[in-house]
């Protein structure tokens, strides 16, 4: 069954400081991955996804994203944070095939101290 | 862009009540998804939609029922809410990758 884990539950950086969120996943064949964020009390929004191809993806807010097969994982990266990235980030699989659904991991909580 | 409308924002229900929350898309999406989120355990999967009057439960179904009468509307129905279903739920629609979420149902059943 396809899963996904993301080992963090909390992670704090100052500002300014680089970010990595990590992200494996298991699943048996060529996944659609995604990063969301979620800031309190809405909705999630998409950072960024990866179906095929370059396995470095860029997405909005200055987000970019590894994809690494052989480890099976999907990390989100940022160089420089800033205190407006305080939320919640969700790692997600799903299969190839359209309208599938998405398998989310537990969520990791970024706080950013000044 | 998309949007994905949830009704309420905030629901407070007594125990036993029948709850309705509701969820619109505007772009005529075939598939359509309602989650729940808890802390700790990221989204789980309630129930999904391919198309109207079609559903298939997801991977928490239990106590949950939904509907699909129009393309643009899918409702998640508790048919007699307990305590342990208060959470925050999210409604998704999808025509073509990616998923587009609706701003959340925090439902508090008391």
């Amino acid at each position: 069954a396809q899963s996904v884990t993301q080992p963090d539950i909390h992670i704090t950086v100052s500002e300014g400081a680089s970010l990595e969120l990590r992200c494996n996943y298991s699943y048996g064949a060529t996944p659609y991955l995604f990063w969301y964020v979620q800031s309190p009390g809405q909705g999630l929004q998409l950072l960024l996804k990866y179906f095929s191809g370059d396995t470095l993806v860029q997405g909005i807010k200055g987000f970019e994203a590894e994809f690494k097969r052989s480890q099976s994982s999907f990390n989100l990266r940022k160089p420089s944070v800033h205190w407006s990235d305080a939320a919640e980030y969700f790692c997600a699989v799903g299969p190839m095939e359209y309208g599938n659904k998405l398998v989310f991991g537990a969520g990791t909580i970024l706080r950013v101290k000044s | 862009d998309v949007k994905v409308t949830q009704s309420s924002r905030y629901l407070v229900k007594r125990t036993g009540e029948k709850v309705f929350l509701e969820c619109v898309q505007d772009m005529d999406h075939e598939n359509m998804f309602w989650y729940r989120q808890d802390p700790g355990l990221g989204l789980r999967l309630i129930y999904f939609s391919y198309d109207v009057k079609m559903k298939e439960k997801g991977d928490i179904p239990e106590g949950y029922s939904v509907s699909r009468e129009k393309k643009e509307r899918f409702s998640l129905i508790l048919e007699s809410a307990s305590t342990n279903q208060t959470s925050m739920y999210l409604c998704a629609s999808r025509g073509a990758p990616p998923y587009t979420f609706g701003s959340g149902t925090r439902l508090t059943v008391v």
